[in-house]
């Protein structure tokens, strides 16, 4: 989910379990959309990106769901392990002729063993 | 696996002093991106660099900011005049095109005191 100022929302999981990470982006117009890992005291890590003629997209362990029409983006990560805990972003590009990256709050993952 | 990679990790500076930071984008990529975390906050665009000039700025980034390729490899931010809500990560990322993912680099902390 989203949420505003300092407070990232948490979602706790079990090693093995499926993860869902939601996002809202703003931009109707936006036709490029990643995920990124972030890790404490790194930088964003590229996850899988999709783009905006597409509804789904897989990658190893992870899938990417765009719903235009409300302005949706999930991130399912399958079997999730501990090395997955990390705040997760989703970015959308609102730049028309060259990349710009609006990022959302965040989703801090703890995936327990 | 190509990175971004950036220095110093780590910069404390007085208010009103210059800094510099610094990044060696990935060797084939043509766009060049800056963006900064302040903590506990979303990561926001400054600037966008291709062709050896600035393609996009963000409100953020003013006359105390300034980009610059001096060579083939480096890319650099300078803040001419540091304030203490310069405090945040700054993030160098590239791309190989306009529309593909961009990866970012470590981060530099920039303290202000």
């Amino acid at each position: 989910g989203e949420s505003v100022g300092l407070h990232l929302p948490t979602l706790s999981v079990q090693e093995g379990d499926n993860s869902i990470i939601n996002c809202a982006y703003s931009n109707s117009a936006s036709d490029y959309f990643i995920w990124y890992k972030q890790e404490s005291g790194k930088g964003p890590q590229f996850i899988i990106d999709i783009r905006s003629n597409m509804d789904k997209r897989q990658g190893q362990r992870v899938t990417v769901l765009l719903n235009k029409t409300v302005k949706h983006l999930s991130l399912q990560i399958a079997a999730t392990q501990p090395g997955d805990s990390a705040v997760y972003f989703c970015a959308e590009n609102i730049g028309t002729g060259f990349q710009k990256l609006v990022f959302g709050t965040g989703t801090r993952l703890l995936v327990s063993p | 696996e190509p990175e971004v990679t950036q220095t110093p990790s780590h910069q404390v500076t007085q208010m009103g002093q210059e800094v510099i930071l610094r990044c060696v984008p990935i060797s084939n990529h043509l766009y060049f991106y800056w963006y900064r975390q302040i903590l506990g906050q979303k990561v926001e665009f400054l600037v966008s660099f291709y062709n050896n000039e600035i393609s996009e700025k963000s409100e953020i980034f003013d006359d105390q900011f300034s980009v610059e390729r001096p060579d083939g490899s480096n890319f650099t931010l300078k803040i001419r005049s540091t304030k203490l809500e310069d405090s945040a990560m700054y993030f160098c990322a590239s791309t190989k095109d306009r529309d593909t993912e961009a990866f970012f680099g470590q981060g530099t902390r920039l303290t202000v005191v």
